[in-house]
């Protein structure tokens, strides 16, 4: 059982449309983090959030942390070929310590020019 | 780049082997994490080493093993290999342990075929 369910499983869209992935469980994190992985590379962090309703912008990226902090999502504004990529959530469950971090399965995300 | 370094990129042996997975973290980290991706289980937290000391331990196998060295890099030990291990192996490198801002650089992976 994944503790992170990360949805869609996979994406494929045309530049310029917008898109929402979604990170949820039913764990309460102290904290959740983004990554993006390219193929054969390692996964690149992208933001941590770490409180209950925060939004962060990273240029054409929005993350936001549900007020429970069990669920999280990435939004990106009109998406360019350079979004291209697997997209991670990953987190710390609240009661387990900052050492063990919890991938979701993962996002892949295909934007056509 | 995020500054944490691995080797090989790719390597290739067969069952029963013995292979060894080396790792040099960001200048300044003292953690070490190592992970394993395989498509059928994604990215799974393997062991951490904090200066020197194992910290945690994930779904490690009993024939897989790791240390920390003085001079902080670190090594992934995996045994009697069989065709399942092959998968990306990466190592990632933190500043601290202590809160949830512990956030985590990965290498570029290790590649590992097992024939």
């Amino acid at each position: 059982t994944q503790l992170l369910e990360q949805s869609p499983q996979f994406l494929s869209i045309q530049e310029g449309e917008n898109l929402t992935v979604y990170c949820n469980s039913s764990s309460v994190f102290s904290s959740l983090q983004w990554y993006r992985q390219e193929p054969g590379e390692g996964p690149v962090l992208l933001v941590t959030v770490v409180t209950g309703g925060e939004v962060k912008k990273l240029k054409r990226l929005t993350f936001q942390f549900g007020d429970a902090r069990k669920d999280s999502s990435l939004h990106i504004t009109a998406a360019q070929p350079g979004d291209t990529g697997l997209y991670l959530c990953a987190g710390f469950p609240f009661s387990g310590g900052y050492n063990k971090l919890i991938f979701g399965a993962g996002t892949r995300l295909a934007v056509h020019p | 780049d995020s500054g944490v370094t691995q080797t090989p990129k790719h390597l290739i042996t067969a069952t029963g082997q013995r292979v060894t997975l080396r790792c040099s973290p960001r200048s300044g980290d003292l953690s070490v994490y190592w992970y394993q991706q395989s498509l059928d289980q994604g990215l799974q937290f393997l062991i951490q080493y904090y200066n020197g000391e194992e910290r945690a331990k994930g779904n490690i196998l009993e024939r897989f093993s790791a240390q920390q060295f003085p001079d902080l890099h670190s090594e992934l030990n995996l045994s009697s290999l069989e065709l399942g291990d092959s998968a990306l192996y990466f190592c990632a490198s933190s500043v601290s342990v202590l809160n949830s801002y512990n956030e985590q650089f990965f290498g570029p992976g290790t590649r590992l075929t097992v024939l």
